[in-house]
């Protein structure tokens, strides 16, 4: 099965700050990437479907990149209500995986 | 518009055979490409994928679990059925049904979320 590395797996920054995930697949996955935020006692919502696509009604502060083994998720402008976890999940032809997920405070 | 909701039992016993049920709404698992899939989420850990069930009865499990993982569909009552046997304290976790729209893998809408926990 592939395996997807998620980093860091928590950080703190500032408002307005500029924030980078990374997900790393442990063989060429493609652009079948899809990163989601999860909020605290909620189900997680899609924001970013095949490496770089914004999905529907997500704030363009959200982006994607990346295609074969790694890949960047970013937050341009870090807001208040941009605390959650978030997480990358890989399809592989077969089966799918997620990230170990990334926890985002504010400092 | 879209919604799912998971269903079946809050606690389970050690050995007891879980039977989870996510009735949806909104679309039609007989639509080509159309797929339904189950997640859970340990408490404080992160989303495990579990099983997914195609448009045309294709189905799909996790390695780690596929031995003790059922999935089926009643189209008739827009309903996917997941079992999962043997089921052990470790198993504790909110399950999760989810929407894979048609041709693409990746889970545009998700259900609430039903937590099992495992004890005796």
């Amino acid at each position: 099965d592939i395996q997807m590395t998620q980093s860091p797996s928590s950080l703190s920054a500032s408002v307005g700050d500029r924030v980078t995930i990374t997900c790393q697949a442990s063989q060429d996955i493609s652009n079948y990437l899809n990163w989601y935020q999860q909020k605290p006692g909620k189900a997680p919502k899609l924001l970013i479907y095949d490496a770089s696509n914004l999905e529907t009604g997500v704030p363009s502060r959200f982006s994607g990149s990346g295609s074969g083994t790694d890949f960047t998720f970013t937050i341009s402008s870090l807001q208040p209500e941009d605390i959650a976890t978030y997480y990358c999940q890989q399809y592989d032809n077969v089966t799918l995986t997620f990230g170990g997920g990334t926890k985002v405070e504010i400092k | 518009q879209v919604t799912l909701k998971e269903s079946g039992p809050a606690l389970v016993k050690p050995t007891q055979t879980l039977t989870l049920t996510c009735t949806f709404s909104g679309f039609s698992l007989t639509t080509s490409g159309m797929r339904v899939s189950w997640i859970r989420q340990p408490p404080g850990k992160a989303l495990e994928w579990l099983a997914h069930i195609d448009w045309d009865d294709d189905k799909f499990y996790s390695t780690s679990l596929k031995t003790r993982l059922t999935i089926s569909k009643d189209t008739s009552k827009n309903q996917v059925v997941l079992t999962m046997t043997n089921m052990d304290p470790v198993d504790t976790a909110t399950y999760y049904c989810a929407r894979i729209p048609r041709n693409s893998y990746y889970f545009d809408f998700w259900g609430q979320g039903t937590l099992v926990t495992v004890s005796s």
